[in-house]
């Protein structure tokens, strides 16, 4: 079975402060991708990435970063938390041309 | 753009039948996929269309039109645990990038 496993799945952080969720896969997947899921909002694509080192923009990367170092690791950094990042995160991998399989998620929240 | 719509919320009857609709309207189409969402958890892949026409899993079975930017899943003898939302979502043709919808919430009553 494909697993996809976040750092944590509560988080609470201060407004300002550096955040790092972390994202391990363990089928050797090419494709890792962030969303945030927000009500009525549906999920919206952060940052993806389809290689090691590789990354691509998604639909609202503004106030986050990416790092893929290993091809199995792909972490989110939010530079300095603000109230309006607190939201649930998941995080996904996927085969070329396969569908997505997600991790359990990481609820966040920004105070 | 990107333009992904599905009805917000839909309610059923056990042992019935419910499709839930999705259009959309994005710059490319490299297939469209249905994920299941129970509360609080992750998102679980369904089913998975790249050509127009039918694809039955089990209870499941989802349909593509491709021309009219078209799709709909389709849950047979509904069940309890079929009270979940469900996420339709587009992959970019050029990238493999996903584009999702907002999800349906459909609930299921005895």
């Amino acid at each position: 079975d494909v697993k996809v496993t976040q750092s944590s799945r509560y988080l609470v952080k201060r407004t300002g402060e550096k955040v790092f969720l972390e994202c391990v896969q363990d089928m050797d997947h090419e494709n890792m991708f962030w969303y945030r899921q927000d009500p009525g909002l549906g999920l919206r694509l952060i940052y993806f990435s389809y290689d090691v080192k590789m990354k691509e923009k998604g639909d609202i990367p503004e106030g986050y970063s990416v790092s893929r170092e290993k091809k199995e690791r792909f972490s989110l950094i939010l530079e300095s938390a603000s109230t309006n990042q607190t939201s649930m995160y998941l995080c996904a991998s996927s085969a070329e041309d396969r569908e997505s399989y997600f991790g359990p998620g990481t609820r966040l929240t920004v105070t | 753009g990107q333009n992904i719509d599905q009805p917000t919320e839909m309610t059923a009857t056990e042992g019935a039948i419910v499709q839930i609709n999705c259009t959309y309207q994005t710059s490319g189409f490299n297939g469209l996929f249905w994920y299941q969402q129970h509360a609080g958890e992750a998102p679980t892949f369904l089913s998975y269309n790249v050509l127009d026409g039918l694809e039955e899993k089990g209870r499941f079975s989802s349909f593509l039109s491709r021309s009219k930017g078209y799709s709909y899943l389709l849950l047979k003898e509904l069940q309890m645990k079929d009270s979940a939302s469900y996420l339709c979502a587009v992959r970019d043709g050029g990238f493999n990038k996903f584009y999702f919808g907002s999800g349906t919430k459909l609930n299921v009553k005895p």
